[in-house]
Parts: C-alpha cells; structure tokens; sequence
C-alpha cells in the first residue's frame, strides 16, 4: 500500500541552524501538507502546497519557513535559523483528488526535531 | 476565532462496551469532518470523513454522526477491543483543505 515517507527520523540541530526535513508524498497524490505537534500538544497546521504553490499557511508559518517541491517526489520544509520553541515532531501529509475539499489526508511517521 | 473541542482528555471503557467520544466547534461551518487515530510517536491515521449534508456514515464498527445545528460530532466504536486503544482526534476541514485537529481522546478499553 503506497504511504508517506519521511527522513530523517529524527534530526537534532543547535539553535540558528537551518535545518530541511524531507517528505515523499504518495505519487499520484497532488496536495501537500506540513503540519507538527509540540509533545503533549495538538497537531497544528503549517502550509498546504498545491500547483507548485502555497495554498494556505498558517500564523506559524512565518518568515523562517519555507517548502518547495525540487522535483516530481520530493516535497521539502526548510526553517531558516532553527528556534527552541521549533523542536516538534513535523508531520507531512498529502491527499489525492483535482479540487475541492473532502479528502482524507494520509500522514508520515514523522521527523522529530530537537533544537539545543 | 476556530475552537474545537474534544470532551474527555482520556476515557476508559470494558471490552465489548460501545466507545462514545464527542467533537465540539465554534465559530466556524466546516463542510467536512473527519476523525483520525493517533498512536504514541505516529502520525495520524485517517478513519471516516463526514460531509455537512450527511447526518451519519459507518465504516465497520466506526459510526460518526455530524450535527451541524448543534455544532456536534459523535464517533461510536462498537465491540471495542484493547487493540482499539489510542488516541482520536476530530479535525476540521478548511477550504484549502487544511485540517483544524482537535486535542484528542484517548481511549483506553480495558481487557
């Protein structure tokens, strides 16, 4: 069955340091997400990517983000200048379908991030 | 602006038993609900998804019901089983499809 995948599984980088976390979505899939969940806390949404494009981020989602999608399978969240407050687990997620709402999404296992 | 709401941080059940966890929203007409489980350390896992227009849809020993006027989703697990034991959460669907999560349910079901 054709999942998410996401590497690393874990990354640990010092504060300032930018950092790239790297999904690979379902292949025929067409949206594309980042989302991450603090420990202890709820899964909050980042950025969806559709068209070689932000469709809609968040407030977190600010200038030290950015995602791009390099070739036709990777699709990757970069943080500029890395924070304490970022370290979290980072989820990538991707959903089939042309247009519209009202697709399920399909998560990877995750990237935890640990900012020193 | 968008608040969810998931009644009961942790609820414990007996095996066999019907699992009843509750999604509250305000401030917001999400055309689509869905409901994903999350187990410790794993992203989540998509179950059932409900239009606006659907009152109740079943999936196996999933029901989720979907009250608009009441601002209300209702997911039953029947027959639970231990093996059913993680966490739940309610999200709701944006027009870009971003997903608003709730903070979850755990359920635990008891052998």
């Amino acid at each position: 069955e054709p999942e998410v995948t996401q590497t690393p599984s874990h990354q640990v980088t010092q504060m300032g340091q930018e950092v790239i976390l790297r999904c690979v979505p379902i292949s025929n899939h067409l949206y594309f997400y980042w989302y991450r969940q603090i420990l202890g806390q709820k899964v909050e949404f980042l950025v969806s990517f559709y068209n070689n494009e932000i469709s809609e981020k968040s407030e977190i989602f600010d200038d030290q983000f950015s995602v791009e999608r390099p070739d036709g399978s990777n699709f990757t969240l970069k943080i500029r200048s890395t924070k304490l407050e970022d370290s979290a687990m980072y989820f990538c997620a991707s959903s089939a379908g042309t247009g519209g709402a009202g697709y399920e999404q399909y998560f990877g296992p995750g990237t935890r991030l640990t900012v020193t | 602006s968008q608040k969810i709401e998931q009644n009961s941080e942790a609820l414990n059940i007996q095996e066999g038993k019907t699992a009843t966890l509750t999604c509250n929203y305000t401030n917001y007409s999400p055309a689509y609900l869905q409901w994903y489980r999350q187990d410790p350390g794993r992203g989540p896992v998509f179950l059932l998804l409900i239009r606006e227009n659907e009152k109740e849809k079943r999936k196996e020993r999933l029901k989720v019901t979907f009250d608009t006027t009441l601002k209300q989703s209702l997911f039953h697990i029947t027959a639970s089983q231990p093996a059913d034991s993680a966490t739940y959460l309610c999200a709701l669907e944006g027009s870009a499809r971003q997903l608003t999560f709730g903070s979850g349910t755990q359920l635990t079901v008891l052998p």
